[in-house]
């Protein structure tokens, strides 16, 4: 079974700090996707970062980098100088096929 | 480029009703998913659609049903509602079938009663 496990339901952290949200995923494909998806309160779900599985290179996009550990199958996403516009659900994302993946998410409450 | 849109918002039905809720791609994506969410289950796979065929199907029952057309609106199609089936809805496209970024919509609101 193809699973993708956010180990931690909620997370806090300062303002202007830095937080890692952790992600692991089961898999037997070689050729995948793996998101970051951020779902703020009643609000619409953004992707935040990528990850192509081919790519040994971690993704950085601004605040946001990931540690993509492909033995490990991890995919943890840090967020750096954390902004209280950060605040929102985080979802991580396996994509091997046509279905994604999703676990569980992460509600991460930035405060001031 | 417009993004995702998706129609109604928010539905209220009561038990045994059907519904249909509707998507509109990003403009030249020809691939459309919807999920199911809900604070029990999470997100969950319905299906995917690419040009007007199911690609893939998720593990739901066969009152889950869609459809897409030749310009990649989709629409998906719940009958005899059931209290569970209160949910939200997420539409995603994306460029191609298989392994593509994709988009989400805002999302449809389900309240059964």
């Amino acid at each position: 079974a193809q699973t993708v496990t956010q180990s931690q339901p909620e997370m806090s952290v300062q303002e202007a700090e830095t937080v890692t949200l952790s992600c692991t995923y089961d898999t037997s494909e070689s050729n995948y996707y793996l998101f970051w998806y951020k779902q703020p309160p009643s609000r619409q779900m953004i992707l935040v970062i990528r990850q192509e599985a081919y790519k040994q290179q971690n993704a950085t996009e601004n605040r946001f980098s990931v540690n993509f550990q492909k033995a490990a199958k991890s995919f943890s996403l840090k967020i750096s100088d954390s902004q209280l516009g950060d605040t929102a659900m985080y979802f991580c994302a396996f994509l091997p096929l046509n279905d994604m993946r999703f676990g569980a998410g992460t509600r991460l409450t930035v405060k001031p | 480029k417009a993004g995702v849109t998706q129609t109604p918002r928010y539905l209220i039905k009561t038990r045994g009703q059907q519904v249909t809720l509707s998507c509109s791609p990003i403009s030249g994506h020809r691939s459309v998913s919807w999920y199911q969410q809900t604070p029990g289950q999470g997100l969950q796979f319905l299906f995917e659609y690419f040009s007007e065929t199911q690609r893939n199907k998720g593990n739901f029952p066969g009152r889950f049903s869609g459809r897409q057309f030749s310009n990649s609106r989709s629409e998906m199609n719940v009958s005899t509602l059931e209290l569970g089936d209160s949910a939200l809805y997420l539409c995603a496209s994306s460029k191609e079938t298989g392994v593509y970024e994709q988009y989400f919509g805002p999302g449809t609101r389900l309240t059964v009663t």
